[in-house]
């Protein structure tokens, strides 16, 4: 089983609606969740970083994490165009390691 | 956040030969990483970089395979040894600055024929 488990996509969206972005996780020792946004040729961008159950809001974007049940999501409100990219979610435990999902690549039409 | 550079940006390389590939912050960081993301997958965690001593390898990496140098808080190199088209990838170096959050450099991306 993977540690972090995540829907690859492809997901297709109209500019506007919200974009809802999931991932499930089984390691218990994970201490913080960051997501990232990788625009293609490019590195991973990180968006958000968040170390404890509930919401972290950030302009457009919302953090949320839910240890209890292992599920962690983004959700991205009034979605643009150049919110197209891939996310990926990861779980960082003590040392800085991170654990990345297997991204979905996320597409708003215009 | 760092400024985080990466040379070369893109090679092709021929099979069996050997490539370093490095990574230079503007500024003194704590921890460096090394990242692999093979085409179309997400990113699989290579090693950490220490600062004067041996890379801390992961599952899977080794030494030989991957030799990792961080001569000092702003730089580091992996080299990529005895190259196969299962190598053709894109490598990412990674750092943290004050707290656990990382970021990112632009990438290497290695095509091995």
């Amino acid at each position: 089983q993977k540690e972090v488990e995540q829907d690859p996509g492809p997901l297709s969206v109209p500019e506007g609606a919200i974009v809802s972005l999931n991932c499930t996780y089984s390691n218990s020792a994970f201490q913080y969740f960051m997501w990232y946004r990788q625009y293609s040729r490019k590195g991973p961008e990180l968006l958000m970083y968040t170390y404890s159950s509930g919401n972290k809001e950030d302009g457009r974007f919302t953090a949320q994490v839910d240890k209890s049940s292992k599920y962690i999501s983004l959700f991205i409100r009034d979605s643009q165009p150049s919110d197209s990219a891939t996310y990926l979610c990861a779980g960082g435990t003590s040392g800085s390691r991170l654990t990345f999902g297997e991204g979905t690549q996320l597409t708003v039409n215009p | 956040s760092a400024v985080i550079s990466q040379k070369p940006s893109r090679d092709i390389c021929q099979r069996g030969t050997s490539l370093t590939i490095q990574c230079q912050v503007d500024s003194q960081v704590t921890m460096m990483f090394w990242y692999r993301q093979q085409p179309g997958q997400s990113l699989t965690l290579i090693a950490t970089a220490n600062q004067g001593s041996e890379a801390t390898y992961e599952s899977g990496f080794v030494i030989d395979k991957f030799p990792i140098s961080r001569p000092n808080l702003t730089f580091s190199t992996l080299t990529v040894s005895n190259m196969s088209p299962e190598d053709s990838s894109i490598y990412l170096c990674s750092v943290t600055l004050a707290g656990p959050e990382q970021f990112f450099g632009p990438g290497t991306r290695l095509t091995v024929l």
